[in-house]
This record gives structure tokens, C-alpha cells and sequence, in this order.
């Protein structure tokens, strides 16, 4: 069974830091693309990141960049999300998602977890 | 960036009764790979979400048949033929092709 599990929430002061981990199981993770995906409170689902199979290729929504950075051990099967330079706007669930080279995007996903940017 | 408007945001729906659900894309889904990446997901009340449908109209598993997409370019559907109360959620479609965009959400709930 496909299993994707999200730590590192918490909170986090405005202008901080913090580190998600994405931990993946019941799959060959090195063969997948993944994905960073939140949702703020109450809101839709807005895509964060992108990393490829092998790290070579790597994206971030503008309203992201230069801040967050994507990162992946496929070693130990997981996947990283630091987060700097926090914002309130950055307060939301995020989820890792895998795509399926086949099915294409957001195939399987995480159960989240809480991000909470505040002083 | 590529707009995904969805309507209605709110969709009351008796049992039984089917629902549609409408997603138009501000500029044309189809790739140059001559795929559609518009796909369809489901979000029950304190869950994640979960893929019902991917390129228009492929079912992933485990989805009952009741669920359908359709459409093509910048209008797509998706449509449950008889709603159940597991249904209750919010769908959202997202596009694929212009980097990742998703549609606001649309509320169905239970009349």
C-alpha cells in the first residue's frame, strides 16, 4: 500500500524557519516525480514545488521562490520541503503528492501537515 | 497563469439525484504531447484530497462508476450520476498543461 507521511509542522515565527519531511513507503520512490501542495484555512489548494525523480529538475510557484527549497533523499525514500523567510501568508496544511508517470499529476497524497506562521 | 473557474462554487444535491460540476480554463488544456492535463479531486471533510478523475475522463481505482468527466480545450464536466452522503465534500479540477492551477472548489453538500 501506498503510504505518504508528513511531519515537521508546527509553529513558526514570522521571518523563520522550518523543515517538512515527506516520508514515502510501498512504492520505489526514486522513480517518482513529487510535489509540495497547500491549503491555507479554509481555502483551495494552491501547488508549492516540483522535484524530479532524480533532483535535475526542480520548480516553485512564485509565491514561493527564493524562500522555499525542495529536496529529496531517495536513499531513505523521502522528500523535504525548507521553508525560510516565513510568512503569515505561508500559515497552511501542506501535502506531499506523488505523480504517476502514466495517470499523470497528484495520483497519491499525504494527510498533511500544519504549518502556523505567528508571533 | 492559467485561470480554472469553476461553478457552481455551492451545489446542494438531493440523494440520489445526480450533480454536475463545470470547469472552464482560461486558455486551451491540450499539450503538445496532444494530452489534456485537466483532472478532477475530491476532498471529504477533514481529509486530503483524493484523485477521482485524470486526463477529462479516466477513472483512477477504487472510483465508483457513478463519478464521470468529460469536456475538452477550456470546458469540462464532471458529473455523479446519483449522489450518496459519502459524496459530501469539496471537488476541485486543476490543469496540468501551464505549470499547476486549481479551480476555487465547489461545496457540494446534501439538500
Amino acid at each position: 500500500e501506498v503510504q505518504l507521511v508528513e511531519s515537521g509542522g508546527g509553529l513558526g515565527q514570522p521571518g523563520g524557519s522550518l523543515r517538512l519531511s515527506c516520508a514515502a513507503s510501498g512504492f520505489t520512490f526514486s522513480n517518482y516525480v513529487m510535489n509540495w501542495v497547500r491549503q491555507a484555512p479554509g481555502k483551495g489548494l494552491e501547488w508549492v514545488s516540483y522535484i524530479s525523480s532524480s533532483s535535475d529538475t526542480i520548480f516553485y510557484a512564485d509565491s514561493v521562490k527564493g524562500r522555499f527549497t525542495i529536496s529529496r533523499d531517495n536513499a531513505k525514500s523521502s522528500l523535504y520541503l525548507q521553508l525560510t523567510s516565513l510568512r503569515a501568508e505561508d500559515t497552511a496544511v501542506y501535502y506531499c503528492a506523488r505523480d504517476c508517470p502514466v495517470t499523470s499529476h497528484f495520483d497519491q497524497w499525504g494527510q498533511g501537515t500544519l504549518v502556523t506562521v505567528s508571533s | 497563469d492559467v485561470v480554472m473557474t469553476q461553478s457552481p462554487l455551492s451545489l446542494p444535491v438531493t440523494l440520489g439525484q445526480p450533480a454536475s460540476i463545470s470547469c472552464r480554463s482560461s486558455q486551451s488544456l491540450v499539450y503538445s504531447d496532444g494530452n489534456t492535463y485537466l483532472h478532477w479531486f475530491q476532498q471529504r471533510p477533514g481529509q486530503s484530497p483524493r484523485r477521482l478523475i485524470y486526463k477529462i475522463s479516466n477513472r483512477d481505482s477504487g472510483v465508483p462508476d457513478r463519478f464521470s468527466g468529460s469536456g475538452s480545450g477550456t470546458d469540462f464536466t464532471l458529473k455523479i450520476s446519483r449522489v450518496e452522503a459519502e459524496d459530501v465534500g469539496v471537488y476541485y479540477c486543476m490543469q496540468g498543461t501551464h505549470w499547476i492551477t486549481f479551480g476555487q472548489g465547489t461545496r457540494l453538500e446534501i439538500k
